[in-house]
Order: structure tokens, then C-alpha cells, then sequence
């Protein structure tokens, strides 16, 4: 099956710090990648669409400047929390979509961020 | 904008009972509907797709079934097994249908 890598899987570090997170579809290619946002039982709020080559969409009330995203081939997008503080706390979690439309989304197990 | 509704309460069967879901949507009538699974601390995982011509979608224990009259999608899990024991995610296509909306998903919780 589709398999999606997300690295790394936890992050604690101190508040000014730029965190960067990897999502790689390990054996398909993704011409567009999401990433989504999780905080304690709720469901997932979609941040970005990213698409390879070009910039990402990113949806209403996320900083584009805060979080930076880099689709730089069609098995990678990173998404780099910059100068990361503790309401950034959170869980971060990439999905890629093999091919387009009305298909699955497959899922990284997700990056939890805690800023101190 | 679609809005996806799901049970927040937690379901509590025994184990051998089937376990229903339930997923609301408000908007219009999604091409596909999905559910998810997701554990504690992971990603969703994929179970099932149904499209708006199918009133129902079967795999092994599991089955969907989708009424665009109702607005509403059920899922179901026959003979639950503790390991069955998870958040159930429902989520629709945007009209392009290269964007998912998620509910806030039903915890299941199976005891033996």
C-alpha cells in the first residue's frame, strides 16, 4: 500500500526556534501534499495544499510567512515552523494524494511539536 | 462551506456488538465520502470510500453505507474486537474533489 514517512515524529524545543518537518511518499508520487493541524480530540484542520513546483495554498487564518512549505519533488514537501512559539504547540500531520482527485489521501504518522 | 458532523461523545460497546457511527454533513451532496481511523498519537488510516451512486460499500466487518437524502453516512463494524478500539473519522471531497473536510471524529471504544 501507500506508505507516507513523516520525520521526525516528536519535537520539544525553546521558543525563537525554526522547526522543520519532512513528508516523503515512500513508494508512489504525490503531486499534491496537505498538511494539517491537530489539537487534543479534535479532528484535523487542513493548514496548506502543496503542490510540486509551485506555491502552496494555504487556507484562511494560517501565516504563510509563520509556516514556511517547500514541495520540492513529487515524493517530498517539508513544512518549517519558523521562529516557533508555544501556541504553535501542536500536532502536525501530512497527507499526499497519489494522482488527482476523489482518491484517499495516505497519511504520515503525524509530528508533535512542543514548544517551550 | 460543507461542515462535517460526528458524535463527539465516545461509543462504548461490548465486544461481538456491532458498533454504529454516525456522519452529518450540511452542505451539498459530496461525490465521495471517506472514513478514517486513526489511533492515539497517529496518523487517520484509510478504511473506505463510497461514492454518492452507492448506498452501500462492504469490506470484510466493516460497512458504509451513504443516503444524499438524509445528508447522512453511517458506519458500521460488525463482531467488534477491543482492537477495534479508535477515533473514526468521516470525511467529503470538496467539489474539485482534491480537498478533504474531516469531521471531528467518534472514539469507539470496544471492551472485551
Amino acid at each position: 500500500g501507500a506508505v507516507v514517512s513523516q520525520h521526525p515524529s516528536r519535537v520539544i524545543c525553546k521558543s525563537g526556534t525554526s522547526v522543520k518537518i519532512e513528508c516523503r511518499s515512500l513508494d508512489f508520487q504525490a503531486t499534491t501534499m496537505f498538511w494539517y493541524r491537530q489539537f487534543p480530540k479534535q479532528s484535523l484542520m487542513l493548514m496548506a495544499t502543496s503542490n510540486e513546483g509551485s506555491k502552496a495554498t494555504y487556507e484562511q487564518g494560517v501565516e504563510k510567512d509563520k509556516f514556511l512549505i517547500n514541495h520540492a519533488s513529487l515524493t517530498l514537501s517539508t513544512l518549517t515552523v519558523t521562529s516557533a512559539h508555544p501556541e504553535d504547540s501542536s500536532f502536525y500531520i501530512c497527507s499526499a494524494l497519489p494522482g488527482t482527485g476523489n482518491q484517499p489521501q495516505h497519511f504520515g504518522d503525524g509530528t508533535r511539536l512542543s514548544i517551550l | 462551506s460543507q461542515k462535517i458532523e460526528q458524535n463527539s461523545e465516545a461509543l462504548n460497546i461490548q465486544e461481538g456488538k456491532t458498533a454504529t457511527l454516525t456522519c452529518n454533513y450540511t452542505n451539498y451532496s459530496p461525490a465521495y465520502l471517506q472514513w478514517y481511523r486513526q489511533d492515539p498519537g497517529r496518523g487517520p488510516v484509510f478504511l473506505l470510500l463510497i461514492r454518492e451512486n452507492e448506498k452501500e460499500k462492504r469490506k470484510e466487518r466493516l460497512k458504509v453505507t451513504f443516503d444524499t437524502t438524509l445528508k447522512q453516512s453511517l458506519f458500521h463494524i460488525t463482531a467488534s474486537q477491543p482492537a477495534d478500539s479508535a477515533t473514526y473519522l468521516c470525511a467529503v471531497h470538496n467539489n474539485a474533489g482534491n480537498m478533504l473536510t474531516f469531521g471531528g471524529g467518534t472514539r469507539l471504544m470496544v471492551k472485551p
